[in-house]
C-alpha cells in the first residue's frame, strides 16, 4: 500500500519562530489533507490540498503532486500551535485516508 | 453549523464485553468514516459508509463492525473486547467521501481493563 512519511518526527521551537513540516508519499494520490491534533486529542482539518498552494493566516501549505510531497509552513509560532501535525492522503476510489506518523511540534514561551 | 458529534467521550470496559460507539455527522454529510488511534500503530482506517452502504473496510478482525442509518448517523461495535482495543476512536464525516475534506469528531477514548 501507499507509504506516507513525515519529517521531522519532533520539533521544539521558541515562540515566534517559523517552521516547515514535510510529507512524502510513495504513490499518486487523489487528495491530501493536513490536520492538527491538539493536546486534548481533537483532530482539526487545516488544509485540503491535492495540489498547489493555500494560505490561512499564519499557516500555508504547498503540495507538489508530481514530485509526491507536501509542505506545511507555520510562521510566527504561538504556544497554541503545539500538538501533532498529520498529513493524510487518499488514492483514487479508496474512500479512506492513509495517515503519516505525524510531527510533534512543541512551542515554548 | 454543528460539527461531528461522537458519544460517549470516555468509556471503560473489561475484557470480553462489547461496546457500541455513536457518530453524528455534520448536517448534509453523507459519508462517515471510522479510525482507530493508538500510540503504537498511529491512525488506522476501520471502515467507511455512504448512504447506508459500507464502501471500504480496513484490516481489522470481524469483531469490529459498523453500520449507518438513513439519517447518516453511524455506529461502530466491537465485540469480545481485548486489551489491545484500548484506543481513541475517531469518526470523520464528509460530503461524499473521496474528493471532499474530512472533518473529525472529538473521539471516544476506550479503555479496556
Amino acid at each position: 500500500g501507499i507509504q506516507v512519511e513525515q519529517s521531522p518526527p519532533d520539533l521544539i521551537l521558541q515562540e515566534g519562530a517559523n517552521s516547515t513540516l514535510r510529507c512524502n508519499f510513495s504513490d499518486s494520490v487523489n487528495n491530501l489533507q493536513w490536520f492538527h491534533q491538539n493536546p486534548w486529542g481533537q483532530l482539526i482539518n487545516l488544509f485540503y490540498i491535492p495540489s498547489g498552494t493555500k494560505q490561512n493566516g499564519r499557516l500555508s501549505a504547498t503540495t507538489v503532486a508530481t514530485e509526491r510531497y507536501s509542505l506545511l509552513y507555520i510562521s510566527s509560532s504561538q504556544t497554541t500551535d503545539s500538538g501533532v501535525y498529520f498529513c493524510a492522503v487518499e488514492i483514487q476510489g479508496a474512500q479512506k485516508l492513509v495517515f503519516g506518523q505525524g510531527t510533534r511540534l512543541t512551542i515554548n514561551p | 453549523k454543528a460539527g461531528v458529534t461522537q458519544t460517549p467521550r470516555y468509556l471503560i470496559k473489561t475484557r470480553g464485553q462489547q461496546v457500541t460507539l455513536s457518530c453524528s455527522p455534520i448536517s448534509g454529510h453523507r459519508s462517515v468514516s471510522w479510525y482507530q488511534q493508538t500510540p503504537g500503530q498511529g491512525l488506522q482506517f476501520l471502515f467507511e459508509y455512504f448512504s447506508e452502504t459500507q464502501r471500504n473496510k480496513g484490516n481489522f478482525p470481524g469483531r469490529f463492525s459498523g453500520r449507518q442509518f438513513s439519517n447518516s448517523r453511524s455506529e461502530m461495535n466491537v465485540s469480545t473486547l481485548e486489551l489491545g482495543d484500548s484506543a481513541l476512536y475517531l469518526c470523520a464525516s464528509s460530503l461524499i467521501g473521496g474528493d471532499s475534506p474530512q472533518h473529525f469528531g472529538d473521539g471516544t477514548r476506550l479503555s479496556i481493563l
